[in-house]
């Protein structure tokens, strides 16, 4: 099975500023046969469902702020929200749909 | 739009059995996989299990196969979660996601809780 390990597991940011999540996999979650990490993240809201961010480790999901990014191939991978706002104060979680079973990272929490 | 609606989560007894629902609308239901992830009160998100478009192939976590079955029946639009021989660690917010065409989870229902107690 592929363990995804996120770090930082908090991390305080003030408003404006930029925050850097990172997660890696005990795997590569890389395909060459379409040249695509298979590695996702999500933001979660107190009381709310997931919501998906960025899929293909780096590409926005419709209607996501340009402030979300996603980088990073094979094992490593970073989630940057550039210029943090209030409403991003949430949990982030990366995910690896490479090969079941389907593993989160332990999320980090991403306070103001 | 997509939408998603689990119902069925209840207080039942350890070594129960109960079966959780997901009803899909907005989206050809049929052409997409889709995924159960659960969520214990202040933990993270653990995935559970998938089940293929056509249902034809299923896959779970270690920490429910044999105990929990996932299906789906494509001519109502709705997925299934049966969950046996219940624990305590079973305890959790039981959401169902649709993986989109990038196959990542692009849709989440609001959940169903699920608790394990005696």
């Amino acid at each position: 099975d592929i363990v995804v390990t996120q770090s930082p597991d908090s991390l305080a940011v003030s408003l404006g500023e930029r925050a850097t999540i990172h997660c890696k996999s005990s795997q590569s979650v890389f395909y060459s046969s379409n040249n695509k990490d298979y590695l996702g993240w999500y933001q979660q809201k107190p009381g709310q469902p997931p919501k998906l961010l960025i899929y293909w480790a780096s590409t926005r999901e419709s209607g996501v702020p340009d402030r979300f990014s996603g980088s990073g191939y094979g094992t490593d991978f970073t989630l940057t929200i550039n210029s943090l706002q209030a409403e991003d104060v949430a949990i982030y979680y990366c995910q690896q749909y490479h090969s079941p079973p389907f593993t989160f990272g332990g999320g980090t929490r991403v306070e103001i | 739009q997509v939408q998603l609606v689990e119902s069925g989560g209840t207080v039942v007894q350890p070594g129960s059995s109960l079966r959780v629902s997901c009803a899909a609308s907005g989206f050809t239901f049929s052409s997409f996989a889709l995924h159960w992830v659960r969520q214990a009160p202040g933990k993270g998100l653990e995935w559970v299990a998938v089940i293929s478009f056509d249902g034809s192939s299923q896959f779970y976590s270690d920490s429910v196969k044999g105990r929990f079955t996932v299906a789906r029946d494509n001519s109502k639009n709705t997925l299934s979660l049966e969950l046996n021989s219940l624990r305590g660690e079973d305890t959790a917010i039981y959401y169902c996601a649709r993986a989109g065409p990038h196959i990542a989870l692009d849709s989440w229902g609001q959940g169903t809780p699920v608790i394990v107690s005696s």
